[in-house]
């Protein structure tokens, strides 16, 4: 089976931390997602690669950041923490493009007080 | 932004009943329709998918039923469980296109 394992489920904050999410899949994935989940908005994507030290913005980059330095890791970084980032945070991966199955994580939700 | 746009945002249905949910897409690039189901505290696991080439596909009590011209796309559960209760996601994608999802349908299957 498919493991995408995200490293905290829950997750608390301050305004202007530094936060690392990271997620890393054991299925030699090349396509790896972060996707924040708010409620009445559904699941936006943030970023997401393609390869290894790959990434393109997905809707709302703004505010986040990634790396992807082994293939099998795909961080999200949040620069400067805000409250408007407190949100529930997903991971996903797929073997191949858009059309492939994504397989998600448990999900990481962050509060920023 | 390209949208796919989910409706109905909850729904409650009697067990043994049928669950429908519906959802429609603007762009027309899209060739990938898939579904997927979240239960709380977990990831969405894809449930089922199909692509414009049919216009329905079953799996067990689960079907979707595409199309094209109207470019929406609805998912039926037939005999509903209490253990279907949970979150619902459509979404578009394919090629190109990034995939995008609605926003979600909370579905209570009372006993």
């Amino acid at each position: 089976d498919v493991k995408v394992t995200q490293s905290s489920r829950y997750l608390v904050k301050r305004t202007g931390e530094k936060v690392f999410l990271e997620c890393v899949q054991d299925m030699d994935h090349e396509n790896m997602f972060w996707y924040r989940q708010d409620p009445g908005l559904g699941l936006r994507l943030i970023y997401f690669s393609y390869d290894v030290k790959m990434k393109e913005k997905g809707d709302i980059p703004e505010g986040y950041s990634v790396s992807r330095e082994k293939k099998e890791r795909f961080s999200l970084i949040l620069e400067s923490a805000s409250t408007n980032q407190t949100s529930m945070y997903l991971c996903a991966s797929s073997l191949q493009g858009t059309s492939d199955t994504q397989y998600f994580g448990p999900g990481t939700r962050l509060t920023v007080l | 932004q390209q949208q796919v746009k989910q409706s109905p945002q909850s729904l409650i249905v009697q067990k043994g009943g049928i669950s429908i949910i519906n959802c429609a897409y603007e762009n027309t690039a899209f060739d990938y329709f898939p579904w997927y189901q979240q239960f709380p505290g977990k990831g969405p696991a894809l449930l089922i998918a199909i692509r414009p080439d049919v216009s329905e596909k079953k799996e067990g009590r689960f079907t979707i039923s595409f199309n094209k011209s109207a470019k929406q796309f609805s998912l039926h559960i037939m005999d509903s469980q209490p253990g279907d209760s949970a979150t619902y996601f459509c979404a578009a994608g394919g090629g190109f296109q990034k995939l995008v999802f609605g926003t979600g349908t909370r579905l209570l299957v009372s006993p």
